[in-house]
């Protein structure tokens, strides 16, 4: 069975500091993957998807992740971080077996300091 | 603010209540999802719809029982709860069921089981 695993449960930066996530998921065939966020009392939003071609995909409030499919890995990024980037981030992963299912990772509580 | 709309956004029942949580979407998507979210993890998916049908159950326990009655509308009706049936219940929603289609979340239902 797939799995989805985030490599930091909690993580705590300054404003301006670089922020990485990283993402590993367990499948052999052809992945969906996505990033999303949730912040505090909010609802789950799509940071950014990846589907097929440039393995470097943009998202919304200046988020970027890469696919490296030789290392199963879809890390999220972003260069700068400010305080309202508090949140939750999910990574999670959709197969060609799995119809839609989404398998989301454990998550990584990141803590923005100002 | 989220286009999937979700009410009650807190429920207390007791026990041997019957409740009803409800979940709306006019974006015209065919799949919808109800998921069970426990603090600090990820959501954990629950049922699946797929142009009105159940198509996927989680082996979710009879007294959960899901209910579309229109592509635009998603019930979960409560029925003889336990005290760890308390969490966050999300509905989302996607265009179809394709690995590609990302889900829309709504703000969940926050259910406590006296």
């Amino acid at each position: 069975a797939q799995s989805v695993s985030q490599h930091n449960h909690h993580v705590i930066l300054s404003e301006a500091a670089s922020l990485e996530l990283g993402c590993n998921y367990s499948y052999g065939g052809t992945v969906n993957l996505f990033w999303y966020v949730q912040y505090p009392g909010q609802h789950l939003q799509l940071l950014l998807k990846y589907f097929s071609g440039d393995p470097l995909v943009k998202g919304i409030k200046g988020f970027e992740a890469e696919f490296i499919k030789s290392k199963f890995s879809f890390n999220l990024r972003k260069p700068s971080v400010q305080w309202s980037d508090t949140a939750e981030y999910f990574c999670a992963v959709t197969t060609t077996d799995s119809w839609g299912k989404l398998q989301f990772g454990a998550g990584t509580q990141v803590v923005v300091t100002p | 603010d989220t286009e999937v709309t979700q009410t009650p956004k807190h429920l207390v029942m007791g026990m041997t209540n019957k409740k009803s949580l409800k979940c709306e979407q006019h974006m015209g998507h065919r799949a919808m999802y109800w998921y069970k979210q426990k603090a600090k993890k990820p959501p954990e998916l629950m049922f699946v719809y797929s142009y009105e049908k159940l198509s996927i159950n989680e082996s979710v326990p009879s007294r959960f029982s899901p209910e579309c009655p229109n592509s635009s509308l998603l019930n979960l009706h409560l029925h003889a709860l336990q005290p760890e049936d308390s969490a966050l219940y999300l509905c989302a929603s996607s265009q179809n069921r394709g690995r590609e289609q990302p889900q829309h979340f709504g703000d969940g239902t926050r259910l406590s089981i006296l």
